[in-house]
């Protein structure tokens, strides 16, 4: 599998469930992003969790990292019709030069 | 809060044609990227930029594509002799100096096609 897997590729939920998809990477990293991506528009970050860190939270959203399974999870609790995107995760390696590697994305669509 | 600008949303070229791709990082960034995304597929890495000169780049990155820190804060993307398959949307982005900790900030993108 590539860098930056997530899983799974597609989720379908109603409002007001949570959204839990996973990422998996294969080499050191540096940190972790989870972006968001509205069909055909641009990537709007969504947190940022550093090697050395194991859970962060911002809002509806937590990440967890295992940088010993080489694998992050963002959960979305009490999701929103709006919340409906592509989810992806993207990685920098310890020996890049910042530049990022994305995964194939988990299409999240929330049904009200 | 300050943003990463790209021009055009969006641009159609004839195949063979050149393309510049603009984008305007944010001010006191150092390190600026450059990425596309072929429809339905993820976001593939093309090259970076640091102190003026090209860091890293990858195997998409070929002899078509070369970029460019014109003034102090433009950053362009050139395509010599566009093909189809350069029909994607790219990205630039660009982060602060501190490490590759530090979050990048992407640009509403610029949808190209290539007819």
């Amino acid at each position: 599998s590539q860098q930056g897997e997530e899983d799974p590729q597609a989720l379908s939920i109603q409002e007001g469930e949570n959204a839990t998809m996973n990422c998996s990477y294969k080499t050191s990293i540096n940190n972790l992003q989870w972006y968001r991506q509205n069909s055909g528009r641009g990537l709007v970050h969504l947190i940022l969790i550093r090697s050395n860190e194991r859970e962060k939270h911002s809002g509806r959203l937590r990440v967890t990292l295992d940088t010993s399974k080489k694998s992050s999870s963002l959960l979305i609790t009490a999701s929103r019709a709006a919340d409906t995107a592509s989810y992806f995760c993207a990685t920098v390696s310890t020996d890049s030069w910042g530049k990022f590697q994305f995964g194939a994305g988990t299409q999240v669509v929330v049904t009200p | 809060e300050p943003e990463v600008t790209q021009t055009p949303s969006h641009q159609v070229t004839q195949m063979g044609q050149e393309v510049i791709l603009r984008c305007v990082p944010i001010s006191n960034h150092l390190y600026f990227y450059w990425y596309r995304q072929i429809l339905g597929q993820k976001v593939e890495f093309l090259v970076s930029f640091y102190n003026n000169e090209i860091s890293e780049k990858s195997e998409i990155f070929d002899d078509q594509f070369s970029v460019e820190r014109p003034d102090g804060s433009n950053f362009t993307l050139k395509i010599r002799s566009t093909k189809l398959e350069d029909s994607a949307m790219y990205f630039c982005a660009s982060r602060s100096s501190g490490g590759s900790y530090n979050e990048q900030f992407f640009g509403p993108g610029t949808r190209l096609t290539v007819l």
